[in-house]
């Protein structure tokens, strides 16, 4: 199963924005609006951010948005903190035989 | 409060097996597909297997498929992950994750337990 590409690294000063792509094809995140992003900090257990795109479950920050276009989703981390340096990784459902195809990563540093 | 605590991790040589538990706890564990997602050291997440509320429908990665069988027990609220022939790149942390809802989003995580496959 191929992989969605990720920047290794993204890294911002407090207080500014930063978009992490996520690349894949028309047969995961081009075909279907079900592409989800999760933090990870080492250690941690992995959250969830966004969801179908451009969804953020209850709890999440409002800094934190998404966005597609064509087979290319985006996370967008505004007002950026020191608590968002963190690993980020993209997913998007890849049909009945793939299911589910995860980004390469993305390290994010707080300057 | 959703909790997943995983448990079953440990050191394995080539070829031996091992079997994984995911403890659920904080929902209705029987309404709700679950997945198993594993990190190789110094690695991206992987995507391994997913079975739904009933064990209905179950899917596996190219890359276990034929070695590991998913399977849950909904009157212990248990995930499982049965692993055999272990091979040197299955070693990584593996995580128990809950769907959101929605059917395509893993929306609560376990902390993960460390396999090591070696010889």
């Amino acid at each position: 199963q191929s992989v969605l590409t990720q920047p290794a690294s993204v890294s911002g000063s407090p207080g500014q924005s930063i978009t992490i792509s996520c690349t894949g094809t028309s047969s995961d995140v081009g075909g279907y609006n079900y592409v989800s992003w999760y933090q990870h900090h080492p250690g941690k257990a992995p959250k969830l951010i966004i969801f179908e795109g451009n969804k953020r479950p209850s709890g999440v920050s409002s800094r934190f948005s998404g966005s597609k276009s064509g087979n290319t989703a985006s996370l967008t981390i505004s007002g950026l903190q020191a608590e968002d340096e963190a690993d980020y990784y993209c997913c998007s459902y890849g049909g009945s035989a793939t299911r589910y195809v995860f980004g390469t990563g993305t390290k994010v540093s707080v300057l | 409060e959703v909790q997943l605590v995983e448990s079953g991790g440990g050191l394995v040589k080539p070829g031996g097996s091992l079997r994984l538990s995911c403890a659920a706890s904080g929902f209705t564990f029987s309404s709700y597909t679950m997945t198993w997602v594993r990190q190789a050291p110094g690695k991206g997440l992987e995507w391994v297997s997913c079975i739904t509320s009933r064990s209905r429908d179950i899917y596996y990665a190219d890359s276990v498929k034929g070695r590991f069988t998913v399977s849950r027990d909904n009157a212990k609220n248990s995930l499982y992950l049965q692993m055999n022939s272990l091979r040197l790149e299955d070693t990584a942390v593996y995580y128990c994750a809950r769907d959101l809802g929605t059917g395509t989003t893993f929306g609560y995580w376990g902390l993960g337990t460390l396999v090591s496959v070696s010889s």
